[in-house]
């Protein structure tokens, strides 16, 4: 079957670094998203990433490991806006997106 | 914004009533999809459309029917609800040939 693992809730203090991993076993990869959430609210986009290596955008970096299955999402400078949940997905070979249940991230002061 | 507005954002029906919520985009974007999210299952897929009246089942399609007669809209309905329908349904549109999807607001519906 496909999956996707990432961890449930993770904390981590205001101006510090956090990496959010995520391992996945789909049939075939397209791609793989990071999404984040706020509470009550929709999933928003923050980064795509489809061949190895590392995709770095402001604050946000995020890794890919095909062969390991494997990708983080690494936040760096912590805010207290980052304070959110975020959804790691792959996109398969028929390109469904199957997601992962979320990882809660609380940032405290 | 990716020009997509759902409608209702918030209802509380009852047990056995039929429900119908709304995706409205203005991206013409082919793939429209329905999703679910509840506490520790993450986003669900229900059905989602990749043209005018082609539509296909998702994870969890039992209870729901969909329609797509224009691009832009994209209905989803539960003919009976029941309370393990109570849910936050979250439409989005993309993911065509891997491209990004972007989602909804969001519609919160409470069967009780």
């Amino acid at each position: 079957g496909q999956n996707i693992d990432q961890p449930t809730e993770m904390t981590a203090t205001e101006g510090a670094i956090v990496q959010i991993n995520c391992t996945y076993q789909t049939s075939g990869f397209n791609g793989l998203f990071w999404y984040q959430q706020h509470a009550g609210e929709a999933p928003t986009f923050l980064s795509y990433n489809v061949l190895d290596g590392l995709e770095e955008k402001g604050r946000f970096s995020s890794f890919l490991s095909r062969s390991k299955g494997y990708s983080y999402l690494l936040l760096k400078e912590l805010q207290m806006k980052d304070s959110a949940s975020y959804l790691c997905a792959v996109m398969d070979s028929n390109y469904q997106l199957i997601w992962g249940a979320g990882t809660k991230l609380i940032i405290k002061p | 914004d990716a020009g997509i507005t759902q409608s209702p954002r918030h209802k509380v029906t009852e047990t056995g009533t039929p429900v119908t919520l709304r995706c409205h985009q203005t991206e013409n974007h082919r793939y429209m999809y329905w999703y679910r999210q509840d506490p520790g299952h993450g986003l669900r897929l229900i059905h989602y459309s990749y043209g005018v009246k082609d539509t296909d089942k998702g994870e969890v399609s039992d209870g729901y029917s969909v329609s797509r007669s224009k691009t832009e809209d994209f209905l989803l309905t539960l003919e009976s609800a029941t309370s393990s329908q109570t849910s936050v349904y979250f439409c989005a549109i993309g993911g065509d040939s891997g491209n990004t999807i972007y989602f909804g607001e969001g519609s919160w519906l409470t069967v009780v």
